[in-house]
């Protein structure tokens, strides 16, 4: 069965140093991958995809992406962490070929920003 | 404005009641999907729809009807609502289910059952 696995359930950083939430995915297909942010009493809004194009995906918010097939991984990073970016991020996998199959979810890494 | 609307937003019912859950989305987006979101499982695909009068299980239906008789709505109802359907409940909508477009997703409906 296809799947996805986030590494970390919560990772804590300081305002202004670097973010790195770690994905990684099973994979018999070639996938499609995003990342979503869940901000509190919000529902998921899409920061980027990967759809075979570029390996490098930039998304909003300053947060990008690297797909890396040997090593089956998604990771996310962004350089520098506002107060903001304290959500849970969830990262999510498609396997278009494979029909009746909508995403897979991981169970989400939570961010938690100090000042 | 062009969105997703769930509504309720926040659900108190008993056990053995009907409850539904209303999602509309102005988009027109032909694929309409129902998640619940528990703490350690993440989103769980409940049912989706590929169009009007379309509907499909998906990894968790049993307890759950859904109907859709236009684009725009996709309503969800536990028929007799069971404590372990507690849960926050995310109707989403997508242009595709092949995985190249992402879903859009609405604010969410936390639903408590006593």
């Amino acid at each position: 069965a296809q799947s996805v696995t986030q590494l970390d359930s919560h990772v804590s950083v300081s305002e202004g140093t670097p973010v790195l939430l770690r994905c990684n995915y099973s994979s018999s297909y070639s996938p499609s991958l995003f990342w979503y942010v869940q901000h509190p009493n919000k529902g998921l809004q899409l920061l980027l995809k990967y759809t075979s194009a570029a390996t490098l995906v930039k998304g909003i918010n300053g947060f990008e992406a690297e797909f890396k097939k040997s090593e089956t991984s998604f990771h996310l990073t962004k350089p520098s962490a506002h107060m903001s970016d304290a959500a849970e991020y969830f990262c999510v996998v498609s396997y278009p070929n494979q029909a009746g199959t909508a995403l897979i979810f991981g169970k989400g890494t939570t961010l938690s920003v100090s000042s | 404005d062009a969105g997703i609307t769930q509504s309720p937003r926040y659900k108190i019912t008993e056990t053995g009641r009907q409850v539904t859950l209303m999602c509309h989305q102005t988009w027109s987006h032909s694929y309409m999907f129902w998640y619940r979101q528990d703490l350690g499982h993440g989103l769980r695909l409940i049912y989706y729809s590929a169009a009007a009068d379309i509907t499909d299980k998906g990894e968790v239906p049993d307890g759950y009807v859904v109907s859709r008789s236009k684009t725009e709505n996709f309503p969800l109802t536990l028929e007799s609502a069971t404590r372990s359907q507690t849960s926050v409940y995310f109707c989403a909508s997508s242009e595709s289910m092949t995985g190249y477009q992402p879903q859009h997703f609405g604010d969410g409906t936390r639903l408590s059952i006593l």
